[in-house]
């Protein structure tokens, strides 16, 4: 069965970090591609950052470049969002989200979600 | 950047058919696929490949992808499937979601 397990969100100020995690299990974790993808409060689905199977491609949404690392240690099945300079506006649910056979970006699996809560 | 846009919200009655558009420039040369949420929990893919259907989702869910409109088709809809649903695209770069339609059942 497939899971999809983040930790590490909280609440921090603005201009600090957090690194999310997502531990996986039940499927060949370096063989897929991974998101992060995010949820405001009362708000859509926006895209964060993505990063293919053997960790060597990334990519990001413009709101998060340059601020936002993503990566994945592929011994320990495990995805990682590296987050700084936070703002308030990146206060939001952070899901981990796993595709499916369908397309790298085709997600069929999500995680529950971590809480980030940027606020002084 | 790619946008795509959905219409916030959708009313049908139980046993009609809803239809949720979501548009996008020149969106049929791409992948459309749909995801619905209910309160509280994670997404659920629905539709990928503009019209196919994952294993476990009935039926009655369908979807189409040509021009610059996708539109995800409920046909007898029921109770359960009020929700938000979200259509999403790969522009080559990024991935891009549409702003999310409220699927009321009344």
């Amino acid at each position: 069965e497939v899971q999809l397990l983040e930790s590490g969100g909280g609440l921090v100020q603005p201009g600090g970090s957090l690194r999310l995690s997502c531990a996986a299990s039940g499927f060949t974790f370096s063989s897929y591609a991974m998101s992060w993808v995010r949820q405001a409060p009362g708000k859509g689905l926006e895209w964060v950052s993505a990063i293919s199977g053997s960790g060597g491609g990334t990519f990001y949404a413009a709101s998060v470049k340059g601020r936002f690392t993503i990566s994945r240690d592929n011994s320990k099945n495990t995805l990682y969002l590296q987050m700084n300079r936070l703002r308030a506006e990146d206060t939001a649910l952070y899901y981990c989200a796993k595709p499916g056979d369908y397309g790298d970006y085709v997600y069929d699996y999500w995680g529950q979600g971590t809480l980030v809560t940027v606020s002084s | 950047s790619y946008e795509l846009t959905q219409s916030p919200s959708v009313s049908v009655s139980p046993g009609q058919t809803a239809s949720i558009t979501c548009s996008g420039d020149k969106l049929g040369d791409k992948y459309a696929c749909w995801y619905q949420q209910k309160p509280g929990q994670s997404p659920v893919l629905v539709i990928y490949q503009d019209n196919k259907r994952p294993s476990g989702i009935p039926e009655r869910f369908s979807g189409s992808n040509s021009g610059n409109t996708a539109t995800l088709t409920i046909s007898g809809t029921q109770a359960m499937d009020e929700a938000d649903y979200y259509c999403q695209a790969w522009d080559g770069s990024t991935v891009v979601f549409g702003g999310g339609t409220k699927l009321t059942v009344l």
